[in-house]
């Protein structure tokens, strides 16, 4: 167990709706990376939140957004759901400027649009 | 894009075989890791070796990296039917500074392991 929770584990929209995941940290960790996985691939970075700010963005479009809470959970936003939207969507928490450079990874939020 | 490119796709052994996983990646890295992700969950960081570090070593892991060649890999000694999972390197982040949480995975070794 990491410490990083993250909700819904399983959800089904469909094509044009919105989706909210959450993500809670663990204990002591400043920065939280949201990633997603589709099937059978790595998991592709999608941006990060240091400190309530967002901190560097992969090649995801604008329709996905996110915030970081004082307490350092998060919440990843996507708006007008696409099926290539299906996926794993996976959080990860650490400790920014210090620690070892590990990642802490939830069991993410699976992802269906129909 | 994909930084770091595993190989093989897939590897099928028996208990108490070792299992080798190869890793290569593109630019120059601060450090890489290994992770392990059980059918679709999470995933465990294993490892982490700094690019001026050859070999390190966490039980039954050993991590070799040659960034000469631009590669690692994961050696598992004497495999057990519990270490059936897939297998990724990531490149990127790093302690300190702001690239933290970014890290490029590669697209995985499937390990199985027959008991």
């Amino acid at each position: 167990e990491t410490g990083v929770t993250q909700s819904p584990t399983h959800l089904i929209k469909t094509r044009g709706q919105q989706v909210t995941l959450r993500c809670s940290s663990q204990s002591g960790h400043n920065t939280v990376s949201w990633y997603q996985q589709a099937l059978g691939q790595g998991p592709q970075f999608i941006f990060q939140y240091y400190r309530e700010e967002e901190n560097g963005r992969g090649n995801f479009p604008p329709r996905f957004s996110g915030l970081q809470f004082p307490n350092y959970s998060s919440e990843l936003n996507v708006n007008a759901l696409e099926l290539d939207d299906s996926a794993l969507y996976l959080c990860a928490s650490s400790s920014g400027g210090v620690g070892t450079g590990e990642l802490f990874f939830g069991e993410g939020s699976r992802l269906t649009v129909l | 894009s994909q930084q770091g490119e595993e190989d093989p796709q897939a590897l099928s052994i028996q208990e108490g075989e070792n299992a080798t996983m190869n890793c290569s990646y593109k630019t120059s890295i601060n450090n890489l890791q290994w992770y392990r992700q059980n059918s679709g969950r999470g995933l465990v960081h294993l490892i982490l070796i700094r690019s001026n570090e050859r070999e390190k070593h966490s039980g039954r892991l050993r991590v070799t990296l040659d960034t000469s060649k631009k590669s690692s890999s994961l050696l598992i000694t004497a495999s057990r039917a519990a270490d059936t999972a897939s297998y990724f390197c990531a490149t990127g982040g790093g302690a300190g500074g702001t690239s933290y949480g970014k890290l490029t995975f590669g697209q995985g070794t499937i390990l199985t392991v027959h008991p």
